[in-house]
Parts: structure tokens; C-alpha cells; sequence
């Protein structure tokens, strides 16, 4: 199983470009989130989706937008870079029913804004 | 709102030494609790979990159980060795928005 994909691995830009970064996973989660880690801050939620047609805004959703128009997707853009969003950015997904379920991550985005 | 602390790190520790990462947590209502370890230039892969009182959570031998009356889940391990070394932390999930909140993560260094 593949899990969850996330594409690209790297990505450098320049600030004021806008980009998405892609996330998309098989194993048919309601619950899909994207998350920003920063040193010393643990990881943070950006937004989340419980599923196809929902999406909410988690800790720090400013400069980021989202979309879930499929269960299997859910791609992260950024719509005007800025250096403060240089970050590793991870997608994780889970089944939505109940807190017992983990969250399944991704191996990551390293973004970085010049 | 909910919230989990962790010991900073780094924990430098030689090979066959006794392991404790603390980790309290507040929150409403009856959260699950969570380890996540991250190795270097990886994702965050489930460690263990616990989703209730009393529960311990045990694998690779590890273990941490859930203490309610403290608000604590802390990491454990009788022999770490260099393969351990890594960023571990702590999580919870909320009962009643599915949020998954973190702690900052304590880096573990194992020495031989």
C-alpha cells in the first residue's frame, strides 16, 4: 500500500510565487489534515478535512488555502510565498470516526521561500 | 484548548541506558494519547497509543501509560540503543473535534 504520497519533496520558491503541494492517499481516510514543522514548535495545524466538500481551519491557516473535492485528495496552496513559510509541511489522514484512530503521515514537503 | 508539554531535549544517553520522556496533557474530556518517532529525514510514524485510563501502550519496547489522575503519558524504555535515535512526541486527540494536537518533540541521541 502506498499510504500517503506527498508531492514534491523539495520545492524551492521565490516570495510572492504560489504553489500546491499535493497530498493524496488509498486507504480510503474520511479525515485528511496538513500540519507545518518548525523547530522548537512541534507541528502545527494548518487545515483540515473531515471529508469530501468539508474543510476547517486549524492553528495557523493564514496564507494557506484547501480543497477536498475527492476523498483521496486534498492538495495545500499557498497563494503568495513568504519567507515566514519556509517549513517542512506534512499531510496526514485517519478515519474520522472517533479519537482513537492514528493519524497515518506522509513523508513530507521541505518548502523553502527566498 | 487542549495542549500537551514534553521535556525538552536533547536526551543523550548511552547504549543500554533506561529511557524517560515525560508528557502531561490537558484537555476535556477523555482524550487518546499518542507516541509518534520521527528518524531522520523521515515522517512521523505511530509509536504506540492509548485510549483510555490504565490503558499502556507497548511496542518495540517501549511503553507509556495513561495516567489520568497525573495527566501523564510518559515514554519509557529499559535498553535504548543507537537505532532509537530520534525526535519523539506526544500527542493527544481530541474526543470531541478529532484534532490531532502535538507537544515540540524531544530529540533523542544514543551513543554507543
Amino acid at each position: 500500500n502506498a499510504g500517503v504520497t506527498q508531492t514534491p519533496k523539495f520545492q524551492v520558491l521565490k516570495t510572492g510565487q504560489s504553489m500546491t503541494l499535493q497530498c493524496a492517499q488509498d486507504m480510503n481516510h474520511e479525515y485528511m489534515s496538513w500540519y507545518r514543522q518548525d523547530p522548537g514548535m512541534g507541528l502545527r495545524l494548518i487545515h483540515y478535512s473531515v471529508g469530501a466538500g468539508i474543510t476547517d481551519q486549524g492553528e495557523v491557516p493564514n496564507g494557506y488555502n484547501v480543497s477536498r473535492s475527492t476523498t483521496e485528495d486534498f492538495p495545500l496552496r499557498l497563494l503568495s510565498a513568504a519567507p515566514s513559510q519556509t517549513s517542512v509541511y506534512f499531510c496526514a489522514s485517519s478515519y474520522s470516526q472517533g479519537s482513537s484512530q492514528p493519524q497515518h503521515f506522509g513523508d513530507g514537503t521541505r518548502l523553502s521561500i527566498l | 484548548g487542549d495542549s500537551v508539554t514534553q521535556m525538552e531535549g536533547p536526551v543523550t544517553l548511552s547504549e543500554e541506558a533506561f529511557l524517560t520522556i515525560n508528557c502531561t496533557y490537558t484537555a476535556t474530556g477523555y482524550p487518546s494519547l499518542f507516541w509518534y518517532v520521527q528518524y531522520p529525514g523521515e515522517g512521523l510514524q505511530l509509536l504506540l497509543k492509548a485510549t483510555k485510563a490504565d490503558d499502556k501502550g507497548s511496542n518495540k519496547g517501549f511503553e507509556a501509560t495513561y495516567r489520568k489522575e497525573t495527566t501523564s503519558f510518559h515514554l519509557e524504555k529499559g535498553s535504548v540503543q543507537v537505532s532509537d535515535s530520534a525526535v519523539y512526541f506526544c500527542a493527544l486527540r481530541s474526543y470531541n473535534t478529532d484534532k490531532l494536537i502535538f507537544g515540540t518533540g524531544t530529540r533523542l541521541q544514543v551513543f554507543p
